[in-house]
């Protein structure tokens, strides 16, 4: 079965720092969105993307988010100065359809800010 | 208000006990889509099952079933003879529609660990 791909698994930083996190979606999914998880907690949503702009966002995607798709393959995620409470799980998900499809989610990268 | 609430925070069972999963969950939508999610220790969400508003047949996949009542706003889900393999968090998630951001409303999950 096709899978959500996402690099690094694992990211460390300092606090202040800029960090990107990346995904492949699913290569024929034309809808995109990032949700972090953090550690024991429930699965929030940041935000989805189509077509090359942003469809909706939730209060936690401020100004130092923000969401690229910078070629044909990747999607990534930008979080501009890093805060301690931003540690959490990031995933990655794609879906073929728009409305309430299914979401096939990547494994996840790691973020601890230091 | 949660919109999607799974109240048991851990369930542990002996292996080739049958165990269910609660989620009860809160919506005005007449139109809306529920979902269970597995997360392995691995950490990947696995999807198991969606089921729109208007589909309140149960459902049964092998060892899989799901319980949809819209009278009590609860989408239960039992695992029949529970194997090791089951241990992992679950969770619920509900997607009101039409939604143009297809956001997902999460529970807070249900750990199950399964003893062998």
């Amino acid at each position: 079965e096709p899978e959500v791909t996402q690099t690094p698994s694992h990211q460390v930083t300092q606090m202040g720092q800029e960090v990107i996190l990346r995904c492949v979606p699913i290569s024929n999914h034309l809808y995109f969105y990032w949700y972090r998880q953090i550690l024991g907690q429930k699965v929030e949503f940041l935000v989805s993307f189509y077509n090359n702009e942003i469809s909706e966002k939730s209060e936690i995607f401020d100004d130092q988010f923000s969401v690229e798709r910078p070629d044909g393959s990747n999607f990534t995620l930008k979080i501009r100065s890093t805060k301690l409470e931003d540690s959490a799980m990031y995933f990655c998900a794609s879906s073929d359809r728009q409305t309430n499809e299914k979401l096939f989610f990547g494994s996840g990268t790691q973020l601890s800010v230091l | 208000a949660q919109k999607v609430t799974q109240a048991q925070t851990e369930i542990s069972v002996v292996e080739k006990e049958d165990v269910t999963l609660d989620c009860v969950y809160e919506t005005r939508d007449t139109t809306y889509y529920l979902f269970w999610y597995k997360q392995p220790p691995s950490g990947e969400l696995v999807f198991l099952i969606r089921r729109n508003s208007f589909d309140e047949q149960n459902e049964i996949s092998g060892r899989y079933s799901w319980n949809f009542q819209k009278s009590t706003s609860s989408f239960n889900f039992t695992i029949t003879a529970s194997q090791v393999v089951d241990s992992a968090v679950y969770f619920c998630a509900l997607s009101e529609g039409p939604n143009t951001g297809n956001q997902f409303y999460f529970g807070t999950g249900t750990s199950l660990t399964v003893i062998p």
